[in-house]
């Protein structure tokens, strides 16, 4: 069975800094993978997707995420951290099981900005 | 996109009761997933719900205690029976993003509180 493994639970950074949030995956086969991010009292939004194709993917604002096979990662970043970056952020992984695609997540990070 | 529509929003609930989350999406689809996200956690896939068949459940999740309906291409519901403490999360409605990939799009969640 598919994991995502993210690596810290919570993060911390000033408004301007780098965000780096990291996630791991196991799989035996080309993933699908997801980032997605959960505001207070809302549901889950789509920030960016992997697929296939150019390995660093591009989403909604302003983050990035590369495919790096060799390392099983999908590390998410934003080059300058913004107050309303603040939120939950949930890497997935699909997984192939009963005909169709189901979504595996990590443990989630919650990232934190200060001004 | 889908936009998906759950009910209630939130509620109290007593031990022992039991309560039906509505789902309503704006468009015709084939696969309609469950997640339950358990206080500070991350998400649990409970069931997937095709329509016209009996939906599947993923391992530690039973029928019994949640049972599932799907009459439509539209519509689903969820019932968490004769809850306890332990059933306090946020319940999520999500429909297959339609590419194939597992990608999902979710409602805003029903948070249930059980005293």
């Amino acid at each position: 069975a598919q994991s995502v493994t993210q690596l810290g639970s919570h993060v911390s950074v000033s408004e301007g800094a780098l965000v780096l949030l990291r996630c791991n995956y196991s799989s035996s086969v080309p993933p699908y993978l997801f980032w997605y991010v959960q505001y207070p009292n809302q549901g889950l939004q789509l920030l960016l997707k992997y697929t296939t194709g150019a390995t660093l993917v591009k989403g909604i604002n302003g983050f990035e995420a590369e495919f790096k096979k060799s390392e099983t990662s999908f590390h998410l970043t934003k080059p300058s951290a913004h107050m309303s970056d603040a939120a939950e952020y949930f890497c997935a992984v699909s997984e192939f099981s009963g005909g169709y695609n189901k979504l595996i997540f990590g443990a989630g990070t919650r990232l934190a900005v200060h001004p | 996109s889908a936009v998906i529509s759950q009910k209630p929003s939130r509620d109290i609930c007593q031990r022992g009761t039991s309560l039906t989350i509505q789902c309503q999406v704006d468009s015709q689809v084939t696969m309609m997933f469950w997640y339950r996200q358990q206080p500070g956690q991350s998400l649990t896939l409970i069931a997937t719900a095709n329509q016209g068949s009996e939906a599947t459940y993923e391992s530690g999740f039973v029928i019994d205690k949640f049972p599932i309906s799907r009459p439509n291409l539209t519509f689903s519901t969820l019932t968490v029976s004769n809850m306890s403490p332990e059933d306090s999360s946020i319940y999520l409605c999500s429909v297959d993003g339609l590419s194939n990939t597992g990608e999902l799009f979710f409602g805003e969640g029903s948070r249930l509180t059980v005293l």
